[in-house]
C-alpha cells in the first residue's frame, strides 16, 4: 500500500532554515508527480510546491516563491523541501502529497498523503 | 486566482440525515474540482475528482455534483464516521495554481 512519512519538521527562529523529507513506498515514485500541502493551526489547505516525476518542472506558491525549494531523489523514493528565511506565517503542518495522475504535469489533484510534519517559526 | 468559497462554514446534521455542502469558484473551472475530508489529526483523504467522480473505496453515499462555479457534496445519509471537515479544491488552472476552499465542518446535532 501507499505510504508517505514525513520527518524534519521542528522548532526554528525567524529567520532560520529547515528541511523536511518525505520517503515513500508501496508505488512507483519515480512515475509520478508529487506535492507539498500545508495546514496552519486551525486553518485550512494551502498548496506549498509542485515537482514533476522526473524532477524537471517546478511550481510555487507565491506566498513560498524564492524562499523554498521542491526536490527528489528518485533513488532514495524521497522527496524534499527546503526552506529559508522562514517567517512566523510558515507555521504549520507541511504534508507530502501524491499526484493522482501519472507523468507530464498529472491534474493536480492528490489520492495520497503522509500523516504530516509540524513547522513552528518562533523566537 | 481563482477563490473558493464554501458554505455553510459549519453543519449540524444528525446521523443518518442527508447532508449537502456547497462550493462556489469566483471563476469558472469547469469539472475541475476535488473534494476531500479531514478527521481530526488526520491528513485529507481524497473523496471526489472531476466534480462527480468517486476516488478509490469512496463509499456510494458520497456524491459530487456541479460543473462551472457551483458544486455541491452530498453525503446521503450520515454514519458516525462521516463527522469531519470537507474540503473542496480545483484544479482547473494546473499549472500552476492549485486552490483550497476554507472547508465546511460536519458536526453531530
Amino acid at each position: 500500500q501507499v505510504q508517505l512519512v514525513e520527518s524534519g519538521g521542528g522548532v526554528v527562529q525567524p529567520g532560520g532554515s529547515l528541511r523536511l523529507s518525505c520517503a515513500a513506498s508501496g508505488f512507483t515514485f519515480s512515475s509520478y508527480g508529487m506535492h507539498w500541502v500545508r495546514q496552519a493551526p486551525g486553518k485550512g489547505l494551502e498548496w506549498v510546491a509542485f515537482i514533476r516525476y522526473d524532477g524537471s518542472n517546478k511550481y510555487y506558491a507565491d506566498s513560498v516563491k524564492g524562499r523554498f525549494t521542491i526536490s527528489r531523489d528518485n533513488s532514495k523514493n524521497t522527496l524534499y523541501l527546503q526552506m529559508n528565511s522562514l517567517r512566523a506565517e510558515d507555521t504549520a503542518v507541511y504534508y507530502c502529497a501524491k499526484e493522482r495522475s501519472s507523468g507530464w504535469l498529472g491534474r493536480g489533484y492528490f489520492d495520497y498523503w503522509g500523516q504530516g510534519t509540524l513547522v513552528t517559526v518562533s523566537s | 486566482e481563482i477563490v473558493m468559497t464554501q458554505s455553510p462554514a459549519t453543519l449540524s446534521v444528525s446521523p443518518g440525515e442527508r447532508a449537502t455542502l456547497s462550493c462556489r469558484a469566483s471563476q469558472s473551472v469547469s469539472s475541475n474540482l476535488a473534494w476531500y475530508q479531514q478527521k481530526p489529526g488526520q491528513a485529507p483523504r481524497l473523496l471526489i475528482y472531476g466534480a462527480s467522480t468517486r476516488a478509490t473505496g469512496i463509499p456510494a453515499r458520497f456524491s459530487g455534483s456541479g460543473s462551472g462555479t457551483e458544486f455541491t457534496l452530498t453525503i446521503s445519509s450520515l454514519q458516525s464516521e462521516d463527522f469531519a471537515v470537507y474540503y473542496c479544491q480545483q484544479y482547473n488552472n494546473w499549472p500552476p495554481s492549485l486552490t483550497f476552499g476554507g472547508g465546511t465542518k460536519v458536526e453531530i446535532k
